[in-house]
This record gives structure tokens, C-alpha cells and sequence, in this order.
């Protein structure tokens, strides 16, 4: 089974610190994904990777980074977290060119974040 | 306009009841429409997917697509209270929608 973790369920912190977020897959595969998911708004792309040292930007990048040194390992970054950056984040990998087929997204169990 | 388009719910349905969830999507390009189904504090897992226009059926779940009318339907048959979950639909282009909440109750 694809198994696409990511390293905390809960986080709590303060306005200003920096936070990141870390995600790990198993399955070797090329593309991964940072969303955020909010009531009413749904899954919003923040970043993806389609390969080690390669970022894209999705609709909202603000306020956020991220990096891929390693293939199987992305991490999100909040340079200085906000009190608007409060909400569920998602992190998916997809073996698959994305463009025009069905490449499934796999979904780790997603980290909680609340800024203070 | 959001590119994808869909009902938040909640829906809350007896137990062996059918069930209709729906999206409408803008751009015409898209060609592969997904079903995800988020359990709660879980992240989305892919339930089935269609390619253009038709149907698809999966067991008790069939998933339908109409181009013409740019509607993306999911249908539940016989709804058990393991099917309460949300549901997102999504495009080939990783635009989801912003989910439907079903609550099948015994």
C-alpha cells in the first residue's frame, strides 16, 4: 500500500515562528503536493514538486515555501506563521503525469495547525 | 465563478436510502473527473473516477459525467452509515471541489 505520512497530526503555535511541516512517501514517486484544506473553501494547491529540487507554484503560495532534496521527502515551510495560516494541511504524491490522465493523488492523514 | 462547483451540505439520509451528490465544473477542457471520500481526521482517498462522458459503476456507486451540461454526479445505492463521510469531487487538472457532507443515519 502507498503510504504518504506526514510527521504531526496537531500543531499549535505563535504568531511569528516558523513551522514546518514534513512529508514523507514510500512508493517512489515523482510528484508531490501541499494543499490546505478549509470549511467552505475546500483542497487550495499551495505547492507541488514533480521532481527532487523542482517547485511550482499552486493558487496560494503566499506566506508559504518549500523544499525537495530528497525524492520521497516534502516539507512546507511558514517563514513567520499567521493567525490566517490556521487550518488543515494535506499532503498528497502521484506516481502519474498528471495533465489529462487519472492520476490519483495518494492523501496522508493531513496535520492540524492552529496559529495563536 | 469557481472552476468546480459544489453543494457543501451537510446531507443527512436514512440508511438504504439513494444518494445524489453533485458538482458543476466551468472549463471544458477537463477530461477525467474523481470521486475522493475524506473520512473524518483523514485525508481523501480516491473512490472511483470517469473518463469524458457516461457512466461507471463500482459496486453500489455509480459516477456519471455529462459534458454537455458540464454535471459530475456521484450516486449511492443502498447508503450504509460507513458511507458518512465527505465527499470531494475533483478535475484531471487537481482542482477539487469543496466537498459534500453525507451523514447516513441507521
Amino acid at each position: 500500500d502507498v503510504k504518504v505520512t506526514q510527521s504531526s497530526r496537531y500543531l499549535v503555535k505563535r504568531t511569528g515562528e516558523k513551522v514546518f511541516l514534513e512529508c514523507v512517501q514510500d512508493m517512489d514517486h515523482e510528484n508531490m503536493f501541499w494543499y490546505r484544506q478549509d470549511p467552505g473553501l475546500g483542497l487550495r494547491l499551495i505547492y507541488f514538486s514533480y521532481d527532487v529540487k523542482m517547485k511550482e507554484k499552486g493558487d496560494i503560495p503566499e506566506g508559504y515555501s518549500v523544499s525537495r532534496e530528497k525524492k520521497e521527502r516534502f516539507s512546507l515551510i511558514l517563514e513567520s506563521a499567521s493567525t490566517n495560516q490556521t487550518s488543515m494541511y494535506l499532503c498528497a504524491s502521484s506516481p502519474l503525469e498528471l495533465q489529462g490522465s487519472t492520476g490519483e493523488l495518494f492523501f496522508g492523514e493531513g496535520s492540524r495547525l492552529t496559529v495563536l | 465563478q469557481k472552476e468546480v462547483e459544489q453543494d457543501p451540505g451537510p446531507l443527512s439520509v436514512p440508511e438504504g436510502a439513494i444518494v445524489s451528490l453533485n458538482c458543476t465544473y466551468s472549463n471544458s477542457a477537463f477530461q477525467y473527473f474523481m470521486w475522493y471520500r475524506q473520512y473524518s481526521r483523514k485525508g481523501p482517498e480516491l473512490l472511483m473516477y470517469t473518463y469524458s462522458s457516461g457512466n461507471k459503476e463500482d459496486g453500489r456507486f455509480t459516477a456519471q459525467v455529462d459534458k454537455s451540461s458540464k454535471y459530475i454526479s456521484l450516486f449511492i445505492r443502498d447508503s450504509q452509515p460507513s458511507d458518512s463521510a465527505t465527499y470531494l469531487c475533483a478535475t484531471d487538472k487537481l482542482i477539487f471541489g469543496t466537498g459534500t457532507r453525507l451523514q447516513v443515519f441507521p
